[in-house]
């Protein structure tokens, strides 16, 4: 069935360090890509999108990688920093339908 | 707030109670989500409402759950005879018109039932 997966459940980084954050998806049909922060006790917050036809797409200090021939996405965050520690969801939208579907998370954790 | 907002924070129950969860969009966000966030798992769709048109339902577990939204703002999910499995944070989200484009999440209702 479809799935969205992530490699890792926990990433430790030390402060200042890039972080990458990698998802993988089953649905080739898929056509929407998002990755949300979420912290202790608050609900998810969008940090950055990306569509199918692009392979890259840059905010402030993050950057999405998707690899549509291996199903990968990831999520890099430059010089982390204290304030990143959360619990990163890549999600998914396969194209025609109304549903996001949520990878299980992965808890960035920052060493000082 | 500007925010979307969700009450109560927090709720105990004993099983076979219902429950009301109560989800408060941002002003003017035509589409409202729920989804189910088990421990330590991702966010699982519940239903979808759009404007006027008729709600997706296709993500309720079973009968048991049911929403409704009144006068396209306000958004209330009932479980019925709560059990044990429903244990979870219920969290609301909107957006101003659709699927494709960001959602805005509440902070969540933790749910306990005993």
């Amino acid at each position: 069935g479809e799935s969205v997966g992530l490699h890792l459940p926990t990433l430790s980084v030390q402060e200042g360090d890039n972080s990458i954050i990698n998802c993988a998806y089953s649905n080739s049909a898929s056509d929407y890509f998002i990755w949300y922060k979420q912290e202790s006790g608050k609900g998810p917050q969008f940090i950055i999108d990306i569509r199918s036809n692009m392979d890259k797409r840059q905010g402030q200090r993050v950057t999405v990688l998707l690899n549509k021939t291996v199903k990968h996405l990831s999520l890099q965050i430059a010089a982390t920093q204290p304030g990143d520690s959360a619990v990163y969801f890549c999600a998914e939208n396969q194209k025609g339908a109304q549903k996001l579907v949520f990878g299980q998370g992965t808890r960035l954790t920052i060493n000082p | 707030g500007a925010g979307v907002s969700q009450s109560p924070s927090n709720k105990v129950t004993e099983k076979g109670k219902d429950v009301e969860l109560r989800c408060d969009p941002i002003s003017g966000h035509t589409a409202l989500y729920w989804y189910r966030q088990s421990l330590g798992q991702g966010l699982e769709f519940l239903i979808y409402f759009q404007g006027n048109s008729a709600p997706d339902k296709s993500g309720l577990p079973s009968d048991r759950f049911s929403a409704e939204r009144t006068g396209g703002s306000v958004s209330t999910l009932t479980i019925q005879r709560t059990q044990q499995e429903d244990s979870a944070v219920y969290l609301c989200a909107s957006s101003p018109s659709g699927w494709i484009e960001t959602q805005y999440f509440g902070p969540g209702t933790r749910l306990l039932v005993l």
